[in-house]
């Protein structure tokens, strides 16, 4: 079975454009979660999306915002784009108890390298 | 608030075993995960403690203590691929998933 897929692999952008980056769960599982990396930092969660609906959002500015599929799917975007929005960007899914109980093992993606110019 | 704390880097020898530590203070906690990250690529689930004490799997085991807000990750048997960072998360209550990391630890393994 295939693992979390994102796209795309790599971007680079400029101070003030937008970008949207995308995320296919493993099959079955209902529940996408995204996360910055910032290098040499752990991950930090940005939303939790279950079922099309946002279920937990991390501390995060109003330029990024994310939504979810009926297939599960899901994108986040970031607006406004700022020098400090690069990072690894990761999506995870999980698919035990519908993404209700926070120690369902999270999948990660193999990320979205974002570097702002 | 919420902190998790582990040693930035780490070295050992190949065929050794290694001791990762972890602590943590974070509300609400409902377990610790343990990811392994190599450069450049996804962090890969390695464990999760819930109740205290030691759980095995192969040649990596990981410790909880809730009383002391104390992991760790034991390495056995080390080999050049264990070369990575190891990345502590608490799981946190409150109906949805959500983890918090620490930093990371970066273990090198030399021959």
């Amino acid at each position: 079975d295939a693992g979390v897929t994102q796209s795309p692999t790599h971007l680079i952008k400029t101070r003030g454009q937008q970008v949207t980056l995308r995320c296919s769960p493993i099959s079955g599982h209902k529940s996408v979660s995204w996360y910055q990396q910032v290098l040499g930092q752990g991950p930090q969660f940005i939303f939790q999306y279950y079922e099309k609906e946002e279920r937990g959002r991390g501390n995060f500015p109003d330029r990024f915002s994310a939504r979810q599929f009926p297939n599960y799917s899901s994108e986040l975007n970031v607006n406004a784009l700022l020098l400090g929005d690069s990072a690894l960007y990761l999506c995870a899914s999980n698919g035990l108890a519908g993404g209700r109980v926070s120690t369902d093992t999270q999948y990660f993606g193999p990320g979205t390298r974002l570097t702002v110019l | 608030g919420q902190n998790i704390d582990q040693p930035t880097e780490m070295t050992a020898t190949e065929g050794a075993i290694v001791q990762i530590n972890c602590t943590y203070q974070t509300s609400g906690f409902n377990g610790l995960f343990w990811y392994q990250q190599h450069a450049g690529e996804a962090p890969t689930f390695l464990s999760y403690n819930v109740l205290d004490g030691l759980e095995e799997k192969g040649r990596f085991s990981s410790f909880l203590s809730r009383s002391k807000g104390y992991s760790y990750l034991l390495l056995k048997e080390l080999q050049m691929k264990d070369s990575a960072s190891y990345l502590c998360a608490s799981a946190l209550s409150g109906g949805y998933n959500k983890l918090i990391f620490g930093a990371g630890t970066r273990l090198a393994v030399h021959p």
